[in-house]
């Protein structure tokens, strides 16, 4: 079966624009999540979805950033007027339900803001 | 905030040799993820430890969460270049959230 989708694989953004990046989690699962990868680095949790609510939004780091999930399967990360520091890779992850512990990554979008 | 120190960061060797792999903390986990990511790719799972004390063996690689689960080390045995990749250990945060924490990683480059 199909694992989970992103796209686009690489965004160059010109600072101030906005861009979406979108999420095709693995049919039929429940829990949705964000993390933000800086070089370097090891993820960071940005958002996590159950269905269609976003129950915790703890991670994003200020409100140019939006993430929805409107019927529950496909997400979408919105960064509003992008910024240098925005420069990362964004992953999207799914789980099957609120049980299992283990998360299924996407290979990633990579966001470099100029 | 449960942080997770992970050592050491970088580690280059050659074909054969073994290595160990260090993720520390000071909370306690619930349990402990390890994952390989490869450049351009999401993180996979290795294995998940559970128990205080347990060992998990996956072929050449062996994992062990520590007493107090405070802890967790990854060995690998007779390294190969396509271990190469950076290795990430995670651990859910308290109250139940289903979020998880991770280390910085240890880049592990093995060399023919």
């Amino acid at each position: 079966g199909a694992g989970v989708s992103q796209s686009p694989r690489y965004k160059v953004a010109k600072r101030g624009q906005d861009v979406a990046l979108r999420c095709d989690p693995i049919s039929g699962h429940v829990s949705l999540f964000w993390y933000q990868q800086a070089l370097g680095q090891g993820p960071e949790f940005l958002t996590y979805f159950q269905n269609e609510a976003q129950l915790d939004k703890s991670g994003l780091p200020s409100d140019r950033f939006f993430a929805e999930r409107p019927e529950g399967s496909v997400s979408t990360l919105k960064i509003q007027r992008t910024q240098q520091e925005d420069s990362a890779v964004y992953l999207c992850a799914s789980s099957p339900d609120r049980e299992t512990d283990t998360q299924y990554f996407g290979p990633g979008t990579r966001l470099t803001v100029l | 905030t449960q942080l997770l120190e992970q050592s050491p960061q970088f580690l280059s060797i050659q074909e054969g040799e073994n290595l160990t792999v260090y993720c520390n903390s000071s909370s306690v986990f619930s349990s402990l993820q390890w994952y390989r990511q490869e450049p351009g790719e999401g993180p996979v799972l290795l294995v998940t430890v559970v128990t205080g004390g347990e060992v998990k063996k996956l072929k050449r690689l062996t994992f062990q969460f520590g007493d107090a689960r405070k802890d967790s080390s990854l060995h690998i045995t007779a390294a190969q270049p396509g271990d190469t990749g950076l290795y990430l250990c995670a651990g859910p945060t308290q109250g139940g959230s289903e979020k998880l924490v991770f280390g910085k990683g240890m880049k592990l480059t093995v060399n023919p």
